[in-house]
């Protein structure tokens, strides 16, 4: 169980378009998930936490009118990378907090931007 | 302020036995995770410590001392799958995950 799927696994764009990613917990309900980032032989970096209902929350120094979140129902939060620039290039990776516990997170696969 | 360190990058052997160490400073604690990392993948779980002591799991083990901020995993029989990025992260008082830098495993025939 808890199991997390992103879409699309990797993306490439053209800059100045907008980007998508979908998350979604499959076999449970995520009251809460999480966006990070990572850049190559980084760590990650949580961008946002995102509440199914409500305003996202986002860490300090990441734009929120231009990494959109929306997190409309239980299974499923979105990110929109608004007028993607090649700086955006990156691994943006969701988790979603599990059923059983206030803080383990389960993660999704994954989604690789590439912007031309 | 936030503090969780790990060594960059180790070298091992196949077959051998390797302690990846990560000591923290955080404010607050409710438990240390470590994940692992494939490259280009997201981070899978190890293992979950919140009580001082060794957690064993198979050829993975885990140690923390609350005390010391302190804590380690342990693998052991190092099979050349092993080589990874082991990502340990902090549970806060607010219950969000901190992240370390994560230590680069190299695992060498």
């Amino acid at each position: 169980g808890a199991v997390v799927s992103q879409h699309p696994s990797w993306v490439i764009c053209k800059s100045g378009t907008s980007v998508k990613i979908e998350c979604r917990s499959l076999d449970f309900q995520a009251t809460t998930m999480f966006w990070y980032r990572q850049f190559p032989k980084q760590s990650l970096m949580l961008m946002a936490t995102s509440n199914e209902g409500s305003k996202a929350t986002y860490e300090q120094g990441v734009e929120k009118d231009k990494f959109l979140i929306n997190h409309a129902s239980l299974t499923l939060s979105t990110l929109t990378v608004t007028s993607a620039h090649p700086e955006d290039s990156s691994f943006y990776i969701c988790s979603a907090r599990g059923p059983f516990s206030s803080y383990e997170q389960y993660f999704g696969p994954g989604t690789r931007l590439t912007v031309t | 302020g936030q503090n969780i360190d790990q060594p960059t990058e180790m070298t091992a052997t196949e077959g051998a036995i390797v302690q990846i160490n990560c000591t923290y400073q955080t404010s607050g604690f409710n438990g240390l995770f470590w994940y692992q990392q494939h490259a280009g993948e997201a981070p899978t779980f190890l293992s979950y410590n919140v009580l001082d002591g060794l957690e064993e799991k198979g050829r993975f083990s885990s140690f923390l001392s609350r005390s010391k901020g302190y804590s380690y995993l342990l693998l052991k029989e190092l099979q050349m799958k092993d080589s990874a990025s082991y990502l340990c992260a902090i549970v806060d008082s607010n219950y969000q995950l901190i992240w370390g830098a994560g230590t680069k495993l190299i695992i060498k025939p």
